[in-house]
This record gives C-alpha cells, structure tokens and sequence, in this order.
C-alpha cells in the first residue's frame, strides 16, 4: 500500500518569494510521483510527473519538484510565485505494478500575499 | 477531446433520496476514479476501476454507496439512502494504464449537497 504525506496544510508567502512544499511517501514498491494544482472551484490539473530518468522534473507555471529516494520525498519548488499561483497542491503516487491506484496527500494551501 | 465529463454540476437533494453521479472518461482511457473531497477529510479515494473491473473499492464508506462501470465509456456513483453527511464535492479521474502509466485527468466534479 502506498501513501502521501503533505507536510504543511497551509504555506503563506509573499509574491515573487521562492516557495517549496513538502511531500513524502512511503510504498513498499517503486512507485511514480506527482503535483497537481486545484484552483478555487475547479477539478484537479497536473503540475508535473516523475515515472523514470532525472530526478529534476519541470512543470508547467515554472514550477520543479525533485524526487529523492533515499529520503522517499518529492518536494516542489519554485523560485518566484505569483499571485495567479494561489491554490491547492496535491501530491500523489501511484505504483508501477499491481492496483495502481493513485492516492493523494491531503493538499497544501499557498497563499501569495502581495 | 472534451476531457472528463461528470454531471450534475451540483445536485442538491433530501436526506433519504437516492443520488445518482454520472461520469464519462476520456476515450482509450482504462482506469477510472472516484473521489470524494471534503475540507475535514481531503481527497479521498473511494474506488478505481480498471477495465471497466472495479479493482479496489475499500475506500467506499459504507453499503449506502455503489458505483459502476457497464462499459469503458460510462461510470455511475449511487448514493442511497443519502445523509447530510455525503455533502462533499465528488470527482471522476480517467487514465490510461497500458505500457507506461499516464496522468490522471480530472472532471470538474459535481457538488453535492444533502439537506
């Protein structure tokens, strides 16, 4: 079984201030990782995606996320917010194998203060 | 594409009617989500299916909910009878699993509100 751990429920920063939020998981087998951004009533859309190769991935809206493995942690990063990047971020894996269901962390809310 | 379509939009209903969500997955797509988004208690999975089979439905709360999937392009959440705890906004994802596993695409999910 896999699950996602959102380390902060809520993350205020001032605009054009860099952001991370923290994501870890725990699964017992090799898994893909993901972001995805909701913003006020809205369905969720992907941010970026880890499945293989470098551990950097990019994203859309200047967004980057870092998966390490030693630590089982995909945080996501960003140099200079925006307000336009108020919203709620989820982080989810899901597995290569078996069920693959996609399960979700229980969001972060960025707040961008002028 | 017009991406993954659920209806209603939002759905207001008494305590005790039966409740019906609707959800059309993107086409070629082979696994289907049902999610359940509340401020207490996050995004919840309730249940995946995968080729129209639902593989793992321990997220559904209780006997009252029950979801389908007749076809590839056509999935139900039935909730019956309804309380006012149900209220909660309920998302249908889609995605394709053959080869390399895809992302996810959202519907924009039906608000549901039981008085």
């Amino acid at each position: 079984a896999q699950s996602v751990t959102q380390l902060d429920s809520q993350v205020p920063v001032f605009e054009e201030a860099p952001v991370e939020l923290r994501c870890n998981y725990s699964s017992s087998v090799s898994v893909y990782l993901f972001w995805y951004v909701q913003y006020p009533n809205q369905g969720l859309q992907l941010l970026l995606k880890y499945l293989s190769g470098s551990t950097l991935v990019k994203g859309i809206n200047g967004f980057e996320a870092e998966f390490n493995k030693s630590q089982t942690s995909f945080h996501l990063r960003k140099p200079s917010v925006h307000i336009s990047d108020t919203a709620e971020y989820f982080c989810a894996v899901s597995s290569f194998q078996g069920a693959q269901k996609l399960v979700f962390g229980q969001g972060t809310r960025l707040t961008i203060n002028p | 594409d017009a991406g993954v379509i659920q209806s209603p939009r939002h759905e207001v209903t008494e305590m005790g009617q039966e409740v019906t969500l609707r959800c059309k997955p993107i086409s070629g797509h082979n696994s289907l989500f049902w999610y359940r988004q509340t401020m207490m208690r996050g995004l919840e999975l309730l249940i995946y299916f995968n080729n129209n089979v639902p593989i793992d439905d321990s997220g559904m709360p209780e006997d009252r909910f029950s979801a389908k999937m007749p076809n590839a392009s056509f999935s139900t959440l039935k909730i019956q009878p309804s309380e006012p705890r149900d209220s909660a906004v309920y998302f249908c994802a889609s995605r394709h699993t053959r080869g390399r596993v895809g992302e996810a695409f959202f519907g924009q999910g039906t608000r549901l509100t039981v008085v």
